[in-house]
């Protein structure tokens, strides 16, 4: 079966960059997404087709994917941004995998 | 805009049935889209359960295969899940989402998602 793994956590200062990664088995082949989720609420899109942001969503959220490994990268962090992320590998497939999800400390 | 929620019992006994509808507003089930079903065990990570195309044709996580049903009423315009012989370990939050298909798939709306413990 298809695996995703992520980091389990990662640190940022407020206003610096913070990168998240998720590695796969040719995972650049696919697409990528990424969620949030805050404690107690639903996750939240940030990220599809590797690039693409939904409405809302604020700039400072970015995406890539090549080879083994996506990418969410969030310029600029703000307090706001604290919460676990997972990614997707968002292809065609008729099964959904998802990443083990990393908690994003801004601090 | 779509909207999702989730309803059913908070509480199942071992060994029994889960059951969960999904109700949605903004968009008719029938139309197009897949309807699923991801669950969250407490301070755990998303686990895909599967979903319903609106033609009816599902897909199921392997793991899960053998006891998942998720099925469509659009007369109601709801999906459901079904979870037969549960155990402690199935206690999770369930949400149910709409997922875009296409070239690149992913859950574009989610529900608020509801707690279901199982235990006697």
């Amino acid at each position: 079966s298809y695996e995703l793994t992520q980091p389990p956590s990662v640190s940022v200062s407020p206003g610096q960059t913070a990168s998240i990664t998720c590695s796969g088995d040719k995972l650049g082949d696919k697409y990528a997404c990424w969620y949030q989720q805050k404690p107690g609420q639903s996750p939240v899109l940030v990220i599809y087709q590797n690039t693409k942001r939904p409405s809302g969503i604020p700039e400072r959220f970015s995406g890539s994917n090549s080879g083994n490994t996506a990418t969410l990268t969030i310029s600029g962090t703000q307090a706001m941004d604290e919460a676990d992320y997972y990614c997707q590998a968002c292809d065609t497939s008729t099964y959904v995998v998802f990443g083990g999800g990393t908690k994003l400390t801004v601090l | 805009q779509v909207q999702l929620q989730e309803s059913g019992p908070g509480l199942v006994k071992p060994s029994e049935t889960l059951s969960l509808t999904c109700s949605v507003s903004g968009y008719s089930i029938s139309s197009g889209y897949f309807w699923g079903w991801i669950r969250q065990p407490p301070g755990k990570g998303l686990e895909w359960i599967g979903f319903v195309h609106n033609t009816g044709s599902t897909s199921y996580n392997p793991s899960l295969k053998s006891r998942v049903t998720i099925s469509l009423d659009t007369s109601k315009n709801q999906f459901s899940l079904k979870l037969s012989s549960v155990t402690a370990a199935d206690t999770s939050v369930y949400y149910c989402a709409r997922r875009v298909g296409g070239s690149g798939t992913y859950f574009e709306s989610w529900g608020q998602g509801t707690l279901v413990t199982v235990s006697s």
